[in-house]
């Protein structure tokens, strides 16, 4: 059974640090890997998607890489503001099930303060 | 541009009572999810749809139900509510399986049964 997990589980930043969040995953048969951010008493949204091919993808202040031999992947957030406080959710899309569906770690709660 | 919209946003039942979730889809998607998220479980999969007139169960169906007789509606049932059942429920969508596309989700229903 594919499992997902996340460390930090809460991380308290000042303004301005840049960061790393990591997901690790057991099962390395994956079609792709996606972060979501969280925010409280909402929805998720899709922040970035790395299809198993890829290494990396970027999208503004946010890169998330994919090493899927060893089940690993990271979103690292340059120059990190008071609006990027939320919960970053991965989860990985599973390549060996007959219809794929997402498996999601619990998150990283973050907190950049002013 | 309304994408994944969740029915109703917040509910309250008695232990026992039955109720519908309805999600609802304008992105012509043919996978469709329910989730359900609890506190230091993170999300985790009820059932899901692959197309219009299927279902197939996830992680955790007992004591739940769905239907999906149109392609833009997928519907979550409580036949007899259970203080357990007490959630937010996420709905999802994806134009493939999601493991493959990225997924949309609503905003969430969040039940308490009393």
């Amino acid at each position: 059974k594919q499992e997902v997990t996340q460390i930090p589980a809460a991380l308290s930043v000042p303004e301005g640090e840049n960061l790393v969040l990591n997901c690790s995953f057991t099962d390395s048969a994956i079609y792709n890997l996606q972060w979501f951010r969280q925010d409280p008493g909402k929805g998720l949204t899709s922040l970035l998607l790395i299809q198993s091919s890829q290494r990396e993808q970027t999208s503004g202040r946010l890169n998330a890489s994919l090493d899927k031999s060893s089940g690993r992947s990271t979103l690292y957030i340059a120059a990190s503001q008071p609006g990027d406080s939320a919960t970053y959710l991965c989860a990985v899309g599973l390549a060996d099930s007959g219809y794929s569906t997402l498996t999601f770690g619990k998150g990283t709660m973050l907190l950049v303060s002013p | 541009n309304a994408g994944v919209t969740q029915t109703p946003k917040f509910r309250v039942l008695k232990t026992g009572q039955s109720m519908t979730l309805l999600c609802a889809q304008d992105m012509n998607h043919e996978y469709m999810y329910w989730y359900r998220q609890d506190p230091g479980m993170g999300l985790r999969l009820i059932h899901y749809s692959v197309g219009e007139g299927t279902t197939a169960k996830g992680e955790v169906p007992d004591g739940y139900n769905v239907s999906r007789l149109k392609k833009q509606n997928f519907l979550l049932g409580l036949e007899s509510a259970a203080p357990s059942q007490t959630s937010v429920y996420f709905c999802a969508s994806s134009y493939t399986g999601t493991g493959a596309t990225e997924a949309f989700f609503g905003q969430g229903t969040r039940l308490t049964v009393v």
